[in-house]
């Protein structure tokens, strides 16, 4: 089963709108990042945010942390049609095992 | 700085087949992992290697297996290749491992037939 589950699966917004996405994790953390999929391609890095930080930024992104719900949620802000992609959590466990265990996903189609 | 590259980039064979994958991690890196990905299982992680040890295995047949050579450049081979081997496999590199970001490539396609 994998330790991070998105919410929601997909999401469709107008340019210019704001998205927001969830993730929540089941067993403690040392970090949780967040990666960005366009299409089936690589992945590329966001963010990430170690378990004793609360809040990052990084130009219209904002990701947020929770430990105590074992939640997290990225915001993007302004969104434009480049940001049409996959997104994923992927938390490192505090079990120290050299793995990023993923999420599911959260599909972001941005309507120009 | 040159990324991540993975080769070949597309591969198509047969059941019963083996496949064997490249990957080339960012000069310097020295943690390289690899993943699947499906529609149906999303992301799975496979192994992680670091200065040529193998520092964990995710639940997979030991039909997969990997390595990593002394330069950091790790190759993942398929043995035995099922219907359901068909993925998208993404290696990724990064200092020291899942602590950190990781860059990853763009993907081998393989497809089994």
């Amino acid at each position: 089963s994998q330790q991070g589950e998105e919410d929601p699966q997909a999401l469709s917004i107008q340019e210019g709108e704001n998205a927001t996405m969830n993730c929540s994790y089941k067993t403690s953390i040392n970090n949780l990042q967040w990666y960005r999929q366009n299409s089936g391609r690589g992945l590329v890095h966001l963010i990430l945010i170690r378990s004793n930080e609360r809040e990052k930024h990084s130009g219209r992104l904002r990701v947020t942390l929770d430990t105590s719900k074992k939640s997290s949620s990225l915001l993007i802000t302004a969104s434009r049609a480049a940001d049409t992609a996959s997104y994923f959590c992927a938390t490192e466990t505090q079990a120290n095992d050299y793995k990023l265990s993923f999420g599911a996903g959260t599909t972001v189609t941005v309507r120009a | 700085k040159a990324g991540v590259t993975q080769t070949p980039r597309y591969l198509i064979k047969t059941r019963g087949q083996q496949v064997t994958l490249s990957c080339s991690p960012i000069s310097g890196h020295r943690s390289v992992s690899w993943y699947q990905q499906t529609p149906g299982q999303g992301l799975q992680f496979l192994f992680e290697y670091f200065s040529e040890t193998q520092r964990n295995k995710g639940n997979f047949p030991g039909r997969f297996s990997g390595r990593q050579f002394s330069n950091s450049r790790s190759e993942m081979n398929v043995s035995t290749l099922e219907l359901g081997d068909s993925a998208l496999y993404l290696c990724a590199s990064s200092w020291g491992g899942a602590s950190e970001t990781q860059y990853f490539g763009p993907g081998t396609r393989l497809l089994v037939l």
